[in-house]
């Protein structure tokens, strides 16, 4: 199956910063990706589409100023964090959609401070 | 709107034992089911996918069926070993929602040894 990572699998930071993360396709070219938020003891949250070379497409509920989504090569999608908030804390996972299957990557767990 | 629910919510056996979790959703208009596991801390692995037209598949020890018009699908599990231990997670492909995923909360399996 496809290979994605994530970048970085661990970040702290302080209340009122911004965190990327970022989500690569390692041995597929992703036209697609998602990008999900799991709270503890939660489900996986789908929070927007990534499409390369075009806008995010949110859920609803989900601020598109707050989480920037930038997806613009076949390999690379980012997820900002804007003014990170301690309610932003959670495990971001991205993946990517190969025929009907979807391979996630290993996750970013997020501290705000 | 699609809602995946999963029971038991913690479950724990000792080793060898066969074990069955289930997974109910509420709109049977699927396009696909998956069974996925999650270590902790850790990005998800697909185990096995059930298309709408499916009843079951095996993949070694696991057995999923599927059951569309009652909602339900189940994960057998044969012969459980410590190895096992994980979340594992259920979801849904909603039929026309182009691979988006509906997620059950998770069923947190310990296989003691």
């Amino acid at each position: 199956g496809a290979v994605v990572s994530q970048h970085p699998s661990w970040v702290i930071c302080k209340s009122g910063t911004s965190v990327k993360i970022e989500c690569r396709s390692l041995d597929f070219q992703a036209t697609t990706m998602f990008w999900y938020r799991q709270f503890p003891k939660q489900s996986l949250m789908l929070m927007a589409t990534s499409n390369e070379g075009s806008k995010a497409t949110y859920e609803q509920g989900v601020e598109k100023d707050k989480f920037l989504i930038n997806h613009a090569s076949l390999t690379l999608s980012t997820l900002t964090v804007t003014s990170a908030h301690p309610e932003d804390s959670s495990f971001y996972i991205c993946s990517e959609a190969s025929g009907e299957t979807q391979y996630f990557g290993p996750g970013t767990r997020l501290l705000v401070l | 709107k699609q809602e995946v629910t999963q029971i038991p919510a913690a479950l724990s056996v000792p080793e060898g034992e066969n074990l069955v979790l289930n997974c109910s959703f509420t709109d049977s208009a699927i396009y696909n089911l998956q069974w996925f596991r999650q270590d902790p801390g850790k990005g998800l692995t697909s185990l096995l996918l059930i298309q709408s037209s499916q009843r079951e598949q095996t993949s070694g020890r696991l057995n999923a069926s599927l059951d569309k018009s009652s909602g339900r699908s189940t994960l057998y599990i044969a012969a459980s070993q410590p190895g096992d231990s994980a979340t594992y997670l259920c979801a849904v492909q909603s039929g026309g929602s182009n691979y988006k995923l509906t997620f059950g909360k998770g069923t947190l399996l310990t296989v003691n040894p």
